[in-house]
């Protein structure tokens, strides 16, 4: 079946520069993205969304870009802090019909270097 | 707003023997979501409720899981009997009404079988 994936399972940064995780999905029918951050022990937390009709949205120190003709999803975090050292996932969905369950892929850790 | 709530947090138990896991949605989330998380992998998709009912299960292994909403409101989904390779962490998550609404992640219950 469709799956998304990820380019990078490590991704290292020093403290305050900005960092850009990369995603590539598969399914063409798919209309929904969201990117989530997950920290240990924790459940996904939403960060941003973005909707196939956008290919660029932009939040609170994050930007999502989506390039609908290659399939590719990025997130870029801005001046990144310690906090947001975690695991990154990005997410589909098909929001056309009933079954509306995302789709992840396998996840980038972000260590924030001191 | 209360978040999703699941228990218990842990469970250790042996292969063949059988566990149920609880969660309760967000008061008011019609969907519910049950997710499989294996380490270092992302979150699975097994079964998608709308109020009681369900709507896509089609990677639910039948043989051995069962999920029920019986009230539209708290949900189980048990193991009988469980595998190792059921380690995982189960997440649950909830929406006012499918993808168009955002989804809320539970903490997970994180199950070990020996």
């Amino acid at each position: 079946g469709e799956s998304v994936g990820l380019h990078l399972p490590t991704l290292s940064v020093q403290e305050g520069d900005n960092s850009i995780i990369n995603c590539a999905y598969s399914n063409s029918a798919s209309d929904y993205f969201i990117w989530y951050k997950q920290e240990s022990g924790k459940g996904p937390q939403f960060i941003i969304d973005i909707r196939s009709n956008m290919d660029k949205r932009q939040g609170q120190r994050v930007t999502v870009l989506l390039n609908k003709t290659v399939k590719h999803l990025s997130l870029q975090i801005a001046a990144t802090q310690p906090g947001d050292s975690a695991v990154y996932f990005c997410a589909e969905v098909d929001s056309g019909g009933g079954a509306d369950g995302l789709t992840f892929g396998k996840g980038t850790h972000l260590i924030i270097q001191p | 707003e209360a978040g999703v709530a699941q228990s218990p947090r842990y469970k250790i138990i042996e292969k063949r023997q059988s566990v149920a896991f609880w969660c309760n949605p967000i008061s008011g989330h019609a969907t519910l979501y049950w997710y499989q998380q294996i380490l270092g992998q992302g979150p699975k998709l097994l079964i998608q409720f709308q109020n009681n009912g369900v709507v896509d299960d089609s990677q639910l292994p039948k043989d051995r899981f069962s999920a029920e909403r019986l009230k539209g409101v708290d949900s189980t989904l048990k193991i009988q009997p469980a595998k190792l390779e059921d380690s995982a962490v189960y997440l649950c998550a909830s929406s006012p009404s499918g993808a168009n609404y955002g989804y809320t992640f539970g903490s997970g219950t994180r199950l070990t079988v020996v």
